[in-house]
Formats: structure tokens, C-alpha cells, sequence
């Protein structure tokens, strides 16, 4: 079946701009994660989804990054007045509903190469 | 608090030889460990994972990994290495207690597998 799929694949924005960067989970997946990965580093947890409510956003690094999940299967992290230190690449994941077999394992998109000029 | 180690940046081994990533990890309860692999411009790939059971769990494409609890590591291996086994591996761990999901990743360590 089809995996994680994340749009747009690059996004090149400038200093001080709005984006919005978009995430499809496995179909029947609950869970959804977002992580950020900078250069030379591990992925780093922003923030967990169950379901349409974020069940954890201790990753969230300021108010400036929101993310939403309305109707339980896509989700859209939105970043305000964009500074050049958002520049990394924003990886998504989704996993089974907890309880579930397998449920702890998440399964990651390619990611958004986000670049702030 | 959850964190990984990763203490090789780098692994170069030559084909058909044997290979092993180390990772620590330290986390309250206990582990769930993960290990992905990150080909070029490509997301993050499940190789395997230990959840518990059998210290020594396999996972994809011949590779495996052995859990031990005692010196608190997961190390990644394989018998003998294939330069398409070349690309960025990362050991991830979580807590198995409550319903925190959030893994916490090692900062990778870039496998180099030559004829």
C-alpha cells in the first residue's frame, strides 16, 4: 500500500514568510508524528497526534510553529515569521493506533526540505 | 529523560566483511529500541526493532540486532556487508511506560561499505 507522503518535497521561502507543509499518513494509521532533522543530526520530535488532538507538543521549539490534524488522517504544520534557523527538513511519521500490533513502530515520509533565505 | 549514542560518526568496512553500529541508549522503564536507515534524500526506513523477548531480533535486508540490558545498548550487525548496505543509520529509542510515543534519535552513524 501506499506509504507516508509529504508535499511539497522542497520549499525555498524568505525570512519572515508563512509556510505550511503537509502530511498523508498510511491509510488506518491514528497516530501521526512530525520530527525536524538538521543537518548532521538525528530527527527531533515536534509533536505527536492522536487521532484529530495533539496528544504531545512538548517538541514544539515556539509559538511561531502550529500544527493541525482537523479530520484525523492529514495534518499540516504551519510555521510563522519563518527565520533562516527553521532551515532542516521536516519528517512525518504515522503509526497504528496504540494497543494495536505494531503499533509502536512509525513509519516515516520523505520529508519537506524547508530552506529560509 | 530518553537519549541515544551513537559514538561512530563513521563505519567503513569492506564488503562481504562483517559490520557492527554501536548505540547506547538511557531511558526511564523499560527500552524500546529502533533502528532506520536513511538512504540519500530519502526518509527514514525501518530496519527493526526490540520490544521485548529474544535479546537478538532480526530485521531487514540480513540485518540484526542484539539488546543488552546490562550495558544498556542495542548494536547493530550484519555477517557480511554489501556496498548497497552503504547509507545513514540512526538508533532511536522510546519508553515503554505511559502513552508517550515520541522516539528520541542517536545523531546517526554513516556506514562506508567498499569492494
Amino acid at each position: 500500500g501506499a506509504g507516508v507522503s509529504q508535499t511539497p518535497s522542497n520549499k525555498v521561502t524568505e525570512k519572515g514568510k508563512y509556510v505550511e507543509l503537509r502530511c498523508d499518513p498510511i491509510s488506518g494509521h491514528t497516530a501521526l508524528y512530525w520530527y525536524r532533522q538538521s543537518l548532521g543530526q538525528g530527527p527531533e520530535f515536534l509533536i505527536y497526534f492522536q487521532g484529530t488532538g495533539a496528544a504531545d507538543d512538548s517538541g514544539l521549539p515556539n509559538d511561531r510553529f502550529f500544527a493541525v490534524r482537523p479530520e484525523g488522517s492529514v495534518s499540516t504544520l504551519k510555521i510563522q515569521r519563518t527565520e533562516r534557523g527553521d532551515s532542516a527538513v521536516y519528517l512525518c511519521a504515522s503509526s497504528l493506533q496504540p494497543g494495536h500490533l505494531g503499533a509502536d513502530t512509525q513509519y516515516f515520509g520523505p520529508g519537506t526540505r524547508l530552506t529560509v533565505l | 529523560a530518553q537519549s541515544v549514542a551513537q559514538p561512530e560518526d563513521q563505519v567503513n568496512v569492506a564488503e562481504g566483511n562483517p559490520l557492527t553500529v554501536k548505540c547506547t541508549y538511557s531511558v526511564s522503564g523499560n527500552p524500546y529500541l529502533f533502528w532506520y536507515v536513511q538512504y540519500p534524500n530519502r526518509g527514514l526506513q525501518f530496519l527493526l526493532k526490540y520490544i521485548t523477548g529474544d535479546n537478538l531480533v532480526k530485521g531487514s535486508y540480513g540485518f540484526e540486532a542484539e539488546f543488552n540490558k546490562s550495558q544498556t545498548s542495542f548494536h547493530l550487525k550484519k555477517p557480511s556487508a554489501l556496498v548497497s548496505d552503504s547509507a545513514l543509520y540512526f538508533c532511536a529509542v522510546r519508553d515503554s511506560t505511559g502513552t508517550a510515543s515520541k522516539l528520541t534519535f542517536g545523531t546517526g552513524t554513516r556506514l562506508q561499505v567498499t569492494l
